[in-house]
């Protein structure tokens, strides 16, 4: 059974930077074509990519969000990290984390709401 | 960055009815193309990948079509834990772009 959860601040101030963790089981980011990656959702609105970590390293990120973004792994921990640099109320929303196995994300954390408030 | 475009915004059905969601992307995204359910309150669940494929548990009424720029996802005959938000999401170029939603709701 695969799971994923994130964990990380529920509040942060405007210009901190947040860290988000996310810990899987059920497979190996070390296995070929898997890839964990970060989607937010602001309240009432779609979803939105953020970044990608594939089993090589391979990192993918938002072209609008790039210059705030950095994802890494841990593979020994099976934990992937984002962190996301000069917080903004904008950034106030669900922050997913997923699971690829080479076709869609097939599999999903339960997510966090993030606030972003003075 | 590949726009993907969903219609209608809102589809009001019945129960036992049948829906059918449609997706068009700016460019040919191929055969990636990836439909979610979302229901409030809780994470996207993947339906259908690749146009066409049922993902793991997911029941036969739902079905997915299409290749190149326009998609569709089929649910046969609404069943009440069927209404929900439908967001579909390509994989061809990065970034993974999600479409802005098709919301089902009971009539």
């Amino acid at each position: 059974q695969i799971t994923l959860k994130e964990s990380g601040p529920t509040l942060v101030k405007p210009t901190q930077t947040l860290t988000l963790t996310c810990t899987f089981s059920g497979f190996s980011l070390s296995t070929t074509a898997v890839g964990v990656g970060w989607i937010r959702q602001p309240p009432g609105k779609a979803l939105e990519w953020l970044a990608l970590i594939y089993w090589d390293d391979d990192k993918r990120y938002s072209p609008s969000l790039k210059s705030r973004l950095t994802i890494t792994k841990d593979t020994s921990k099976n934990q992937v990290v984002l962190t996301m640099t000069n917080m903004d109320p904008v950034d106030t929303g669900t922050y997913y984390c997923a699971q690829s196995s080479g076709t869609a994300m097939g599999n999903w954390g339960q997510g966090t709401l993030v606030t972003v408030s003075s | 960055e590949i726009v993907l475009t969903q219609s209608p915004a809102t589809l009001s059905l019945s129960p036992g009815e049948r829906a059918t969601l449609s997706c068009r992307a700016s460019q040919s995204v191929s055969i990636y193309l990836a439909w979610y359910q979302q229901k409030p309150g809780q994470a996207p669940r993947l339906l259908i990948y690749d146009a066409s494929n049922r993902a793991t548990g997911i029941p036969a009424r739902f079905s997915g079509s299409g290749s190149g720029t326009d998609f569709t996802l089929t649910i046969s005959s609404l069943e009440p834990e069927d209404f929900a938000v439908y967001y579909c999401q390509q994989r061809t170029n990065w970034p993974f772009t999600f479409g802005p939603g098709t919301k089902v709701d009971i009539k």
